[in-house]
């Protein structure tokens, strides 16, 4: 009964490297968003859609492209891999017209 | 834009003490505001919320926060800390309230010492 789940939870790869992070809530939101915790703790929003559609889109390199198959799943696929890219990548989601938003457990991407 | 404030990054308290979290905030709107908890290793979580309503607001595990506009502060407070509190926590900040992003600060550690 996982609310906002994120697949994997950890992802170790070489620079120079593609990879993605998978996202799903069975919450029936509107709305997902991707954050990033740096190794300070400090959160940032990246990138965040509603209804498959992109509404925030923050000055992220574009090696990192969002996808939306549908309104439960956003992807995060992160081109040409670089050490800055190590970090904690959460997945969040928020119902129409409301203002919490629930947060997946995390993605812990280590960059070597 | 909008920003948030917490000063410090540590807080320790014996168990039982007032825990007492502090967050200014800088809106040129009137600001939804948040406090979130992220345990270690895990996502984070909603504590509370402000949206207009009462300025004191409580959330759960006894946690209650109070919108102060004239301070621009939206403090966390409990009154008994327990073992359990031990965690990093988070102010945000939303304008428009529904589906809009959070700009969070940079978050205090919360220590419990028995």
């Amino acid at each position: 009964d996982t609310a906002v789940s994120q697949t994997p939870k950890y992802l170790v790869t070489q620079m120079g490297n593609d990879k993605s992070i998978k996202c799903e809530q069975n919450l029936g939101h509107d709305t997902m968003y991707w954050y990033k915790q740096d190794s300070k703790k400090f959160l940032k929003i990246m990138f965040s859609y509603n209804n498959k559609e992109l509404i925030i889109n923050e000055t992220v390199p574009n090696r990192f492209s969002p996808k939306s198959p549908d309104k439960a799943h956003l992807n995060l696929h992160i081109n040409s891999l670089e050490l800055g890219d190590s970090a904690v990548y959460f997945c969040a989601s928020s119902p129409r017209g409301r203002d919490e938003q629930f947060f997946g457990p995390g993605t812990r991407l280590t960059v070597l | 834009a909008q920003s948030v404030t917490q000063l410090g990054s540590h807080v320790s308290v014996s168990e039982g003490a007032l825990v007492l979290l502090r967050c200014n905030y800088s809106s040129s709107v009137p600001p939804y505001l948040f406090w979130y908890v992220q345990y270690p290793n895990q996502g984070l979580q909603l504590l509370l919320k402000y949206t207009s309503a009462a300025t004191l607001v409580k959330g759960i595990n006894g946690f209650e926060a109070e919108f102060k506009k004239s301070e621009t502060s939206f403090h966390l407070t409990k009154p008994s800390a327990h073992m359990s509190d031990a965690a990093e926590y988070f102010c945000a900040v939303s304008l428009t309230g529904a589906n809009s992003k959070l700009t969070f600060g940079k978050g205090i550690t919360l220590s419990v010492r028995p």
